[in-house]
This record gives C-alpha cells, structure tokens and sequence, in this order.
C-alpha cells in the first residue's frame, strides 16, 4: 500500500498570499496523483490530476508540481472561498486508492 | 451533465446491514469504474471499493473485505454498495465517485450519512 503524508497539517494564511501545501509518497506514483478541495458540508472537489494538470473550471491560482514522491500544491492570491482542506491521492498502484490525511487552510 | 445521487444512509445498529445506491446520470456509465469513498467526520478520505465496468472485476479496501459487496446496474445506471455486519468504525459519510484505472476521482456524489450506533 502507498501511504501518503501531507505537510504541514494546518496552514494559516491571510487573503492575497501564497499557500504551499506538501505531499508526500512512500514509493514512487510517477505522475499519478491528484488534490482534492473540500469544504464542510461538500463533497471533495477534483482541482489537480496528472500532478500538474488543472482540472475543468479551475482557476489559474492554483497549480500542482513534482513527480515520484515529492508533490505540491500552490495556491496564489488566496481567496476567501480556497480556506477548505486539501487532500492529495495517488491512483498508480491499487488496490488500495490512498489519500493523504489532508492539509487545512484557515485564516 | 454528470449527476452522482446517493440514497439509503440512516442509523443503524451495530451487527446490522444498510445497503447504499447511487443513481447516475449525464455520461456513459458503463464505460467507467465506479467507487465508494468514505469520509469520517473530523477525519481523512477512505476509498472503499470498486467495481469496473461490466461488474464482474471488483476490489474492496481490507477494512471491509468480507463485510461490503459493491455491485452495479448497468441498464439502470446504478451503483450499490451492501453493508453488512455494520460497526461503530464504518460510522462516515459515503461517496458514490466516478473513476477509471490510472485517472482520479473526477465527479463525486453529495454524499449519503451512516451512522453506526446502538
């Protein structure tokens, strides 16, 4: 099973500034991971796939990097509605599909 | 466009079965795999299972192995998941998720509540 661990485990950021977010795997994924957004109440919300390929609708302050076990997840000019958690997944060896334990961006 | 609706969550006893469905709509449903994933509130996300395509090929995490049984409707576009000997532990909110081998979870469902209790 791949475990992913993510970094820091909570973020505190003010409106307009750069979050960077860390994820990290156990063995290599290659470039087979996705982020996920998700807000209470909300179903979890594709953002990034392929490491670095925005999903549809997704705004351009958010990119993703890395390949193998090193990934991040950047999100510029923080806007009031991006304070959610993040969740990294590798979809290279199943099963099990992993997540990471999420990274939470408050204010 | 796609639609993933769950039904049949609730509070159940421990040692207890619910089974979960998921009505989907907007895309080819057969050409896809589909997952559960669980979240426990306050906690991480946990995929559950999976059953490819025709149905026939279907994984389940450890956690539930013996105790959960995916399955599909193709000609209904359904998915199911029959929970079965029920814990405190399953206790989540479970997703109906549309995904293939080596792609990511792209459209998830609103989710549907379990509550384990006695």
């Amino acid at each position: 099973e791949i475990v992913l661990t993510q970094s820091p485990a909570t973020l505190s950021v003010s409106p307009g500034e750069t979050a960077t977010l860390s994820c990290r795997a156990s063995q290599s994924v290659s470039s087979n991971l996705a982020w996920y957004q998700q807000k209470p109440g909300q179903a979890p919300r594709l953002l990034i796939y392929g490491a670095s390929t925005r999903a549809t609708g997704i705004p351009a302050r958010f990119s993703g990097s890395g390949s193998g076990t090193e990934f991040t997840l950047t999100i510029s000019s923080l806007q009031s509605e991006d304070f959610a958690v993040y969740f990294c997944q590798q979809y290279k060896n199943w099963p099990p599909l992993t997540f990471g334990p999420g990274t939470k961006v408050d204010i | 466009q796609v639609q993933l609706v769950e039904s049949g969550g609730g509070v159940v006893q421990p040692g207890r079965s619910l089974r979960l469905s998921c009505a989907a709509s907007g895309f080819n449903f057969n050409i896809y795999g589909m997952h559960w994933v669980r979240h426990v509130p306050g906690k991480g996300l946990e995929w559950v299972a999976v059953a490819w395509y025709d149905g026939h090929d279907q994984y389940n995490a450890d956690s539930v192995k013996g105790r959960f049984a995916i399955s599909r409707d193709n000609s209904r576009s359904m998915l199911y998941l029959q929970m079965n000997s029920l814990r405190a532990e399953d206790t989540a909110v479970y997703y109906c998720v549309r995904g293939g081998p080596l792609s990511p979870f792209d459209y998830w469902g609103q989710g549907t509540l379990v509550t384990v209790s006695s």
